[in-house]
């Protein structure tokens, strides 16, 4: 099935950092959606975007819903070791129900 | 409150076995989702349950694949037979008020196919 482009497909960076990581389509979305995944569990939500151009903060988590809506953006502020783990964002489409689409996946990894 | 129970959380079986996984939503959420994740990939949905009804189906392999969703609570997923490339994780997530409300993942059943 289709899977969103993510960027970068994996990341190592040092505890402190920052952290950008984006997700592309090439069809619009009318809400993103950005997971986080760890080894062994299933992937929890982290930040939801319902509007082109809407900018979501969740404590060092930001979000971003692109402007054309085929894209979405989300930045980790001064990571620390818990920030470890996968990243999948996911785009669902008005009269598609709940069907998600998902991301490829970026991989995170926090080194002290 | 308890999040979504799945289980097993592994199980080996050799092809041509059969295997079912059985997931037991958040309660009172009445739609409940199965998704495949293969490795270093993201979910794809298998099918989508509405209480008791099966409303998107669309990607589940029927030749193999079956669901069921008995009283609008616990549902399984069942493979028959299992083949090599099914090996991967099974998750299942539930919702509360229909499509558009946050989908809450249980942990998965990861299977190995040798």
């Amino acid at each position: 099935g289709q899977q969103l482009n993510q960027s970068p497909q994996s990341m190592f960076i040092q505890e402190g950092e920052d952290v950008s990581m984006n997700c592309t389509s090439s069809s619009i979305f009318n809400t993103w959606l950005w997971y986080k995944q760890e080894p062994g569990e299933g992937p929890v939500l982290l930040i939801a975007l319902y509007k082109a151009g809407e900018l979501t903060s969740n404590g060092r988590l930001t979000a971003q819903f692109g402007i054309t809506r085929k894209d979405s953006f989300l930045n980790i502020s001064a990571s620390i070791p818990s920030d470890v783990g996968i990243y999948f964002c996911a785009g669902q489409r008005t009269g598609t129900a709940s069907k998600l689409t998902f991301g490829t996946g970026t991989r995170l990894q926090v080194t002290l | 409150e308890a999040g979504v129970v799945q289980s097993p959380r592994y199980k080996i079986i050799e092809k041509k076995q059969p295997v079912a996984f059985w997931c037991n939503p958040i309660s009172g959420h009445n739609t409940l989702y199965w998704y495949l994740q293969n490795l270093g990939q993201g979910p794809e949905l298998l099918i989508r349950y509405e209480n008791e009804e099966a409303v998107d189906d669309s990607q589940l392999p029927k030749d193999r694949f079956s669901a069921e969703r008995l009283k609008g609570v616990d549902s399984t997923l069942k493979i028959q037979p299992a083949e090599l490339g099914d090996s991967a994780v099974y998750l299942c997530a539930s919702s509360s008020d229909g499509p558009t409300d946050t989908q809450y993942f249980g942990p998965g059943t990861r299977l190995t196919v040798l």
